[in-house]
């Protein structure tokens, strides 16, 4: 099973921050890499595929990059809307499996 | 725009099958556009990938919960479900019914998620 494991579990920080999350996975997974958004109460929203492709009706601060074992989220010029807990989640072997969740705090 | 909902019982005693339905608008469960699926999450664990179904009736689960665990269509309902038999307190948790599109030919991403429903194991 691959393991995904994102950095920091969590961060307090301000708006118009850029923001850095990352997820390290245990081998290998070329690009099959997603990130998720979710808000307390809610169901996970999709942010980024394939590492780095954009999603429809996704804020153009929300960017992903890697490829391989490491990957990085990045929120440029942080909103208050943008308080939620964030994963990334592996489809390149069974059984999918996602990173623990990173929790963002608006000061 | 597609919309899927979680039903069914929000407890379950141990040992018996746990039962959830998710119905589907705005899209078809015959499609051979997406799979559909299962997710559950806990605080302790969180997010864990159950299984999924293609509209051939093909489905592929989770190896850790594969022999409890059954998902299946009713394409004349547009619903999919889940019965995952012999549980325990374990097994406690939100269950998420998803959609991910077929892009790559194999599941990827999952592009829509229901609300989500709490199914308590308890006795």
């Amino acid at each position: 099973e691959i393991v995904l494991t994102q950095s920091p579990d969590f961060q307090s920080v301000t708006p118009k921050e850029k923001v850095t999350i990352t997820c390290r996975a245990s081998q290998s997974i070329d690009s099959s890499l997603h990130w998720y958004q979710q808000k307390p109460d809610q169901s996970p929203n999709l942010l980024i595929k394939y590492a780095s492709q954009s999603i429809s009706g996704v804020p153009s601060r929300f960017s992903g990059s890697g490829s391989g074992t490491d990957f990085t989220l990045t929120i440029n010029s942080l909103e208050a809307e943008d308080a939620a807990t964030y994963f990334c989640h592996q489809s390149s072997s069974l059984p999918y499996t996602f990173g623990q969740g990173t929790k963002l705090e608006i000061k | 725009q597609v919309q899927l909902q979680e039903s069914g019982p929000g407890l379950v005693k141990p040992s018996q099958t746990l039962s959830l339905t998710c119905t589907v608008s705005g899209g078809s469960v015959s499609s051979g556009s997406n799979y559909w699926g299962w997710i559950r999450q806990t605080p302790g664990k969180g997010l864990e990938w159950i299984g999924n179904i293609y509209h051939t009736g093909i489905t592929t689960y989770n190896l850790s919960l594969k022999s409890r665990v059954t998902i299946s269509l009713d394409t004349t309902e547009n619903q999919f479900s889940l019965k995952l038999n012999s549980v325990t307190a374990a097994d406690t948790a939100v269950y998420y019914c998803t959609r991910a599109p077929v892009e790559m030919s194999t599941i990827d991403y999952f592009d829509s998620w229901g609300q989500g429903t709490l199914v308590t194991v308890s006795s």
